[in-house]
């Protein structure tokens, strides 16, 4: 069935440094990428998404890059600052039709830890 | 701009009782999908609601319910209660229309607790 990975579940990295999360996704009909933030008591929050017509797509310090034929995508965090700590999820949605009108299929998070 | 609201924030209910869960949308959304995330798990789609209609379904017991008003507000039923359904509820909103490339918004969510 539908699955998504996320590796690594917890990352810790120094303030300053580079954060990568990584993604698989089993189904090859996956058209949609978000990436979402969420902190402690609060709810997910849309930080960065890529479509597949899009190999890599870039917002300041975030980006995102999706490799459709092996199916995995990666997020990116440069100069990571301690306001980036929270726990971040991926996501892969499939093409509307033949019943899908667009859940997303989450991976199971990674918790990212920067210290000052 | 309202972003996507829910109520309550946390909810404590006995196994075997029911519990109803509420969600407006975030301005101008006229789509509300509920999602389920346990303790330390990535969330998991329950249903999503559209002109008040139920459109899809993700692999929930029929003791999950929802309903959606004329004002696109949502309500998420869940009956005869498990502990195992303790968790915290999602509500996200979107933009159906005539695009289905909208992003989904989520809320803070409520925190159910089944002693």
């Amino acid at each position: 069935g539908e699955n998504v990975e996320q590796h690594p579940s917890t990352l810790s990295v120094q303030e300053g440094d580079s954060a990568v999360i990584k993604c698989t996704y089993s189904d090859s009909a996956s058209n949609y990428f978000p990436w979402y933030k969420q902190e402690l008591g609060k709810g997910p929050q849309l930080i960065i998404d890529i479509r597949s017509n899009v190999g890599e797509k870039k917002d300041q310090r975030i980006a995102v890059t999706l490799n459709k034929t092996a199916k995995h995508f990666s997020l990116h965090i440069t100069e990571t600052q301690p306001e980036d700590s929270a726990v971040y999820f991926c996501a892969a949605r499939a093409p509307y039709g033949s019943g899908n009108t667009g859940k997303l299929i989450f991976g199971q998070g990674t918790t990212l830890q920067v210290k000052p | 701009d309202a972003g996507v609201t829910q109520s309550p924030t946390h909810l404590i209910k006995t196994r075997g009782q029911q519990v109803t869960l509420r969600c407006s949308p975030k301005s101008g959304h006229d789509t509300v999908s509920w999602y389920q995330q346990a303790l330390g798990q990535g969330p998991q789609f329950i249903f999503q609601y559209y002109e008040e209609e139920e459109r899809q379904r993700g692999n929930f017991p029929d003791r999950f319910s929802g309903h959606q008003f004329p004002n696109y507000s949502s309500e998420l039923n869940v009956n005869a209660l498990l502990l195992g359904d303790s968790a915290l509820y999602l509500c996200a909103s979107s933009l159906r229309g005539n695009s289905y490339n909208s992003p989904l918004h989520f809320g803070n969510g409520t925190r159910l607790t089944v002693t």
